[in-house]
């Protein structure tokens, strides 16, 4: 049950994209599409931003997209904007119902 | 709408017990799994216990294993985490988070959250 492998920090001007990454093993993110992203800002609850690797929850919007190649997921962020300042968590299913989070990414809106 | 609400956290010394609930809404309870994930103060996001639908099977992270035991009743639509002999290690505030019908993951819907201060 170890961690999953996310940059500390990200950074990027408004419009910019930039991209997350979320590292594990053949055990976990390289074995199952079960790969899930949450935005959190400060002081609140996670926000459920996607899922199954790549898709996206009613209301999320077409700005956040999400890939995987091997046992690294990542997470998309295009047209950034001042909201999208926050705290970006992978999360992965690792067999036998047991459940991995990423170490989280802190994006900076410059 | 869906609605989780956390309640029972509190501040308590290592080495005892407490139990936290999640009074659910909005949604069937008993065909869902559901978690716990914990948030140590400045710290990310950590899965602490999973049940499946009908609570006969339950999961947990190695952390919490042999300490914490996960429960729901379906006829109330609430889920329970009963932790015991609680370390400083613990502190966090701990989250009820909705899970797949089949899985553990994605989680959909989360709590506000209730923060567990362990400390002497």
């Amino acid at each position: 049950q170890s961690a999953l492998t996310q940059p500390r920090s990200v950074s990027g001007s408004p419009g910019q994209s930039v991209t997350i990454s979320c590292t594990g093993t053949s055990s976990d993110v390289g074995a199952y599409d079960y790969v899930s992203w949450y935005q959190q800002h400060p002081g609140k609850a996670p926000k459920f931003m996607i899922y199954d690797v790549s898709k996206r929850p009613s209301g999320v919007p077409d700005r956040f997209s999400g890939s995987k190649s091997a046992n690294t997921a990542s997470l998309t962020i295009s047209g950034l904007q001042a909201e999208d300042e926050a705290d970006y968590y992978c999360c992965s299913y690792a067999g036998s119902y047991i459940v991995v989070f990423g170490g989280g990414t802190k994006l900076t809106v410059l | 709408e869906v609605q989780l609400v956390e309640s029972g956290g509190g501040l308590l010394q290592p080495g005892g017990s407490l139990r936290l609930s999640c009074a659910t809404s909005g949604f069937t309870f008993s065909t869902y799994a559901m978690s716990w994930v914990r948030q140590a103060p400045g710290k990310g996001l950590e899965w602490v216990s999973a049940t499946n639908y009908d609570g006969v099977g339950t999961y947990y992270a190695d952390s919490v294993k042999g300490r914490f035991t996960i429960s729901r009743d379906n006829s109330k639509n609430t889920l329970y985490l009963q932790m015991n002999s609680l370390r400083a290690e613990d502190t966090a505030v701990y989250y009820c988070a909705k899970g797949g019908q089949w899985l553990p993951t994605p989680f959909d819907y989360w709590g506000q959250g209730a923060l567990v201060t362990v400390s002497s």
